[in-house]
């Protein structure tokens, strides 16, 4: 059972518009979420994170929001760029208890289109 | 700061066969997890040690096993290697347990089974 699923697995987008990644989770447990970028031959970098007591955390041009209520998050990259291709895993974790470890999903392919 | 490395970056066994990979943290870090990333599954959990003991565990079988030594290095064994083995095995390192603290990758050990 996947409980953190990313169901797009590409995303095509044109250069300075906005990419919008999405996430879905299934454990109620979970109250910390993160995104990581990565690169091919790369492992993956931590790009931004969100505690379950807010919803919304903006760092430049990334910004993700949370929505506890469905069980839902998203990452707004704007303006999108070319150096932005790669694939981003969200992931979460259960701080209070409740899950091991950190739980990912299976990634977006982001493709920024000059 | 060095970064998290890994050696091998790429290990090519046959079935049947056994493999050691092995992950230098970022020093400070006492914190080690392990991931296998495959295009079908994500990244999957494998297991963290956290000072010399392992704290967390996925859902693998035992022919997957770990240790990590006195100065926070660790070792990752597969044993009787089947051709679904094959895959990117990611090693992180984090000051402490991960499901508290950010978590630092490498680039990743590829194994190929044949």
């Amino acid at each position: 059972d996947q409980q953190v699923k990313q169901n797009s697995p590409s995303l095509s987008v044109q250069e300075g518009r906005i990419s919008i990644l999405n996430c879905d989770y299934t454990n109620s447990m979970f109250d910390y979420f993160l995104w990581y970028k990565k690169y091919p031959a790369e492992g993956p970098t931590f790009l931004i994170s969100i505690s379950s007591i807010k919803d919304k955390n903006e760092d430049g041009r990334f910004t993700v929001f949370l929505n506890k209520s469905a069980k839902h998050l998203s990452l707004h990259i704007v303006p999108s760029q070319p150096g932005d291709s790669a694939v981003y895993f969200c992931a979460a974790s259960a701080r209070g208890g409740g899950a091991d470890g950190l739980t990912f999903g299976k990634g977006t392919h982001l493709i920024i289109q000059p | 700061k060095a970064g998290v490395t890994q050696t091998p970056r790429y290990l090519i066994k046959t079935r049947g066969q056994q493999v050691t990979l092995s992950c230098s943290p970022i020093s400070g870090h006492r914190s080690v997890s392990w991931y296998q990333q495959t295009p079908g599954q994500g990244l999957q959990f494998l297991f963290e040690y956290f000072s010399e003991t392992q704290r967390n565990k996925g859902n693998f079988p035992g022919r997957f096993s770990g240790r990590q030594f006195s100065n926070s290095r660790s070792e990752m064994n597969v044993s009787t290697l089947e051709l679904g083995d094959s895959a990117l095995y990611l090693c992180a390192s984090s000051l402490a347990l991960a499901v508290h603290n950010e978590q630092f990758f490498g680039p990743g050990t590829r194994l190929t089974v044949l």
